[in-house]
């Protein structure tokens, strides 16, 4: 069954610390990962989207990697902002049909 | 360039009514998407459109739910009658269609079910 996993499922920081997000997933064949962030009440935007051959990926202060081999991707925030609170969901879409299987999320909450 | 644009923003009903949604996905995105989120949970597929043909809707509850998108354009999304667990967010996506393309979100309805 195709399953993506992220952890934590939720975090709290401080503003202008780095975080990093994870996740873990049992897609195949795969085609390619998304980074989604959600605010509250609005709906998801992407951030990036990485195939099998990239391994690396940013969007200004967002940096996702990828490890195809082990299934793992990561999301890495840099000097956190109070605007980055939000749900960061992670997406693998299935080579062939495309069809996406969504995490659950991390909850991020920065604190001033 | 204009979002993908859904309404309304919030519905109340009490269970057993029906309700509907609509969705004006971005002008030239053949792909149309309808999904589920329940709260704390990542959004979950009903129903996806090419142009106006259903491409899947394998976990859309037909005995009460239905979708159409007339033209290949905006599409509708009725829920008759409603159940207490169909209190949710209903969000609507579009896309070219093309691989690796992002998924372009609208800001969902939120159906509360009394």
């Amino acid at each position: 069954k195709n399953q993506v996993e992220q952890s934590p499922q939720s975090l709290i920081i401080l503003e202008g610390k780095n975080c990093t997000l994870q996740c873990n997933y049992t897609v195949s064949p795969f085609s390619n990962l998304r980074w989604y962030k959600q605010d509250t009440g609005r709906g998801p935007v992407s951030l990036t989207i990485m195939t099998f051959s990239e391994n690396t990926k940013s969007n200004g202060r967002y940096t996702a990697t990828l490890d195809a081999d082990t299934k793992q991707s990561s999301l890495h925030i840099t000097a956190s902002q109070l605007s980055d609170s939000a749900s960061y969901i992670c997406v693998v879409s299935g080579r062939g049909n495309e069809k996406l299987t969504f995490g659950t999320g991390t909850r991020l909450t920065i604190i001033p | 360039e204009a979002g993908v644009a859904q309404s309304p923003r919030y519905k109340i009903i009490e269970k057993r009514q029906s309700v509907a949604f609509w969705c004006n996905p971005i002008s030239g995105h053949a792909t149309l998407y309808w999904y589920q989120q329940i709260l704390g949970q990542g959004p979950k597929l009903l129903i996806q459109f090419q142009n106006n043909g259903v491409v899947d809707d394998s976990q859309l509850p037909k005995d009460r739910f239905s979708a159409e998108r007339l033209k290949g354009v905006d599409s509708t999304l009725k829920i008759q009658p409603a159940k207490l667990e169909d209190s949710a967010v209903y969000l609507c996506a579009s896309s070219l269609g093309i691989s690796n393309q992002p998924q372009h979100f609208g800001d969902g309805t939120r159906l509360s079910i009394l």
